[in-house]
């Protein structure tokens, strides 16, 4: 089975830190993603990498930065936190063709104060 | 740009009834997937069922299947004998091959299953 884990399940911050979300997968996907998710607005994309040291912005990549300097491991990174980036972000991968379904971790769930 | 559109923000099913919940969206691109995942209530997202566009035959995966409307660009989940455990956010999701593996995901529908 394909594994995602994100560093931590909760998290509190202070508005202007700098926020370390980490993702690691161990099924040598290609691809993976970051997205935040919050009611009614279901998941938008942040940012996706298809291979090391590449990345790509996706819908709503103000305010963020991403790393990828080894296949497993993709890091979210929020330069200066401001509480409107209190949300939940899920980490995703896949191994792209001909298998697309993205396998999800199980979020971090962040709050900015 | 692809939109996807849950119409149905929450619903309710009575234990071991069949539900089904609506999805639509809108693309000009003809090679798709599409995908529901479930979200249980403080658990992982996993996937319930996906679709390739180029497929006529509707897929199944146990209890969970689909309606694909091709044409009409609509993309229905249906549960049968519904249980406890279905209780959970459902979101469907599309993705273009040639857009790079992007997903783009509806706004959720919140299934409640009651005993």
């Amino acid at each position: 089975d394909v594994k995602v884990t994100q560093s931590s399940r909760y998290l509190v911050k202070r508005t202007g830190e700098k926020v370390f979300l980490e993702c690691v997968q161990d099924m040598d996907h290609e691809n993976m993603f970051w997205y935040r998710q919050d009611p009614g607005l279901g998941l938008r994309l942040i940012y996706f990498s298809y291979d090391v040291k590449m990345k790509e912005k996706g819908d709503i990549p103000e305010g963020y930065s991403v790393s990828r300097e080894k296949k497993e491991r993709f890091s979210l990174i929020l330069e200066s936190a401001s509480t409107n980036q209190t949300s939940m972000y899920l980490c995703a991968s896949s191994l792209g063709t001909p298998v697309y379904t993205q396998y999800f971790g199980p979020g971090t769930r962040l709050t900015v104060l | 740009a692809q939109t996807v559109t849950q119409s149905q923000p929450e619903m309710s099913v009575q234990e071991a009834e069949t539900v089904t919940l609506s999805c639509t969206y809108d693309t000009s691109e003809n090679n798709y997937y599409l995908f529901w995942y479930k979200q249980p209530p403080s658990r992982q997202m996993i996937l319930v069922i996906r679709q390739e566009a180029y497929k006529q035959q509707n897929a199944t995966e146990n209890r969970f299947s689909v309606n694909f409307q091709k044409a009409a660009k609509s993309f229905s989940l249906k549960i049968s004998d519904s249980q406890l455990g279905d209780t959970a956010m459902y979101f469907c999701a599309f993705m273009a091959v040639n857009t790079g593996n992007q997903f783009y995901f509806g706004t959720g529908t919140s299934l409640t299953v009651i005993p």
